[in-house]
């Protein structure tokens, strides 16, 4: 079992481009979510998607949308980037958005925007 | 004021110290409290669970949490240079999106 994927593992764009965050897991999760981690502000909820077919906005939805596109794979985009997404990005997934479910992290995706 | 809050550290200790690592909340509806783990370019993973208040014991690690304060910790007993991490503790509760996650202690234990 591979757990959470994501690719790309790194990424440099510039101000106004646009990208896709892939993000799949194969533990036959129903609760995907993504987050980005910046110094000093820890892991914060982006979007995230209780069962297949659902997605609801996090703490900082702004400038994101996503896609739950199977119950395997869930995507990040940003249509327009700006420096202020510079960030690191983590998928995670659970079992049930239940309350204390244990979340599993993919190994992230570092942005840059310049 | 954010819900829950962590000392970024650094944290520096010798090999053989005992840790302690501290997460205070704000939000009385918190009832599940985790403790994940973050290797340096990689992704957290949960280290330990615990339900309303008491302690866990896992083998060197130990969760206390403490409701009517508000605190929860993390105990490390020890520690070695592969407990170098960053510790992240997070709190659950029901309603909205569930779990809040603090922003993170680093340590750095010096063998």
């Amino acid at each position: 079992n591979a757990g959470v994927t994501q690719t790309p593992k790194f990424q440099v764009l510039k101000t106004g481009q646009s990208m896709t965050l892939q993000c799949a897991q194969d533990m036959n999760h129903n609760s995907m979510y993504w987050y980005r981690q910046d110094p000093g502000m820890g892991l914060r909820l982006i979007y995230y998607s209780a069962s297949e077919g659902t997605t609801d906005k996090g703490e900082v939805p702004n400038g994101y949308n996503v896609s739950r596109l199977n119950k395997r794979e869930f995507s990040l985009r940003l249509e327009s980037a700006a420096p202020s997404q510079t960030s690191v990005y983590f998928c995670a997934s659970s079992l049930s958005d239940s309350m204390g479910e244990t979340q599993y992290f993919g190994p992230g995706t570092r942005l840059l925007v310049l | 004021q954010k819900e829950v809050e962590q000392d970024p550290g650094p944290l520096s200790v010798p090999e053989g110290a005992i840790v302690s690592l501290n997460c205070t909340y704000s939000n009385s509806a918190f009832q599940y409290f985790m403790w994940y783990r973050q290797y340096s370019r990689k992704g957290p993973e949960l280290l330990m669970y615990t339900y309303s208040s008491g302690n866990k014991e896992d083998g060197r690690f130990t969760a206390q949490v403490d409701k009517s304060s508000k605190y929860i910790s993390l105990f490390i007993r020890d520690s070695q240079p592969s407990d170098s991490a960053t510790y992240l503790c997070a709190m659950s509760r029901t309603g909205g999106f569930k779990t809040i996650f603090g922003a993170g202690t680093r340590l750095f234990v010096k063998a």
